[in-house]
């Protein structure tokens, strides 16, 4: 996860916007990921974005791409205590023959009411 | 139907003994990861197999050893475990290579003691 970075934590009031930011290094990635993990819980994926798009949305959900700075957002809105969770970004990047994902540390998200 | 089944869910054990880690998946998909995930939340990838062959090997203690019978399977093999083999392993799937989206089990919490 050392190529992926974003910050370890971040607290909002329930009903306000989330921002969760990610960095990565390589300008090939084809994929970026947003995953969801709940306490407890496995990995979701909650949304991607194709390296050709600048944004996307998905219903609360928009994701914001900056390819020259290699910066992607995740933007939660009307931010809800069940979105309470850990908030992993990742990228697809080629590995010789091989493509892997590579992983951010986590965003702990925490809503308070 | 759980798409990514691992079992046993909880696994507490001593030093020095040996265990196993089994992961199914009824999704017809190609490639299967073990994940490591440690008491911070960090998340890393510690194999991937695609139908059966082992494409990805991370810097693992080779005490280690996954075994992928058939390609719906992926088992996870730990040899002498030490305290810091401690985590949530974490097995997930995915179409391919190239697929958009990884499956993740639910999780076995190890704990050696």
């Amino acid at each position: 996860g050392e190529d992926v970075e974003q910050s370890l934590f971040l607290s909002v009031r329930e009903g306000d916007s989330s921002v969760i930011n990610c960095t990565y290094t390589d300008s090939s990635s084809t994929y970026l990921y947003w995953y969801k993990q709940e306490p407890g819980a496995g990995l979701q994926l909650l949304t991607y974005i194709f390296s050709n798009m600048d944004m996307k949305q998905d219903q609360r959900l928009t994701v914001l791409l900056n390819k020259k700075d290699k910066h992607l957002s995740l933007r939660i809105a009307d931010t809800q205590t069940g979105d309470s969770a850990i908030y992993f970004c990742a990228e697809k990047r080629n590995a010789g023959n091989n493509r892997k994902l590579i992983w951010g540390l986590g965003t702990s998200l925490a809503v308070n009411p | 139907d759980t798409a990514v089944s691992q079992t046993p869910k909880y696994l507490v054990t001593q030093m020095g003994n040996d265990k196993s880690i089994k992961c199914e998946q009824n999704l017809g998909h190609d490639t299967m990861y073990w994940y490591k995930q440690d008491s911070k939340k960090f998340l890393k990838i510690m194999f991937s197999y695609n139908n059966k062959e082992l494409i990805i090997n991370e810097t693992v203690p080779n005490r280690f050893s996954p075994k992928s019978p058939d390609k719906a399977h992926l088992n996870l093999h730990i040899n002498s475990l030490e305290l810091g083999d401690s985590a949530v392993y974490f097995c997930a799937s995915s179409r391919g290579q190239g697929a958009s989206e990884a499956f993740f089990g639910q999780g076995t919490r190890l704990t050696v003691v």
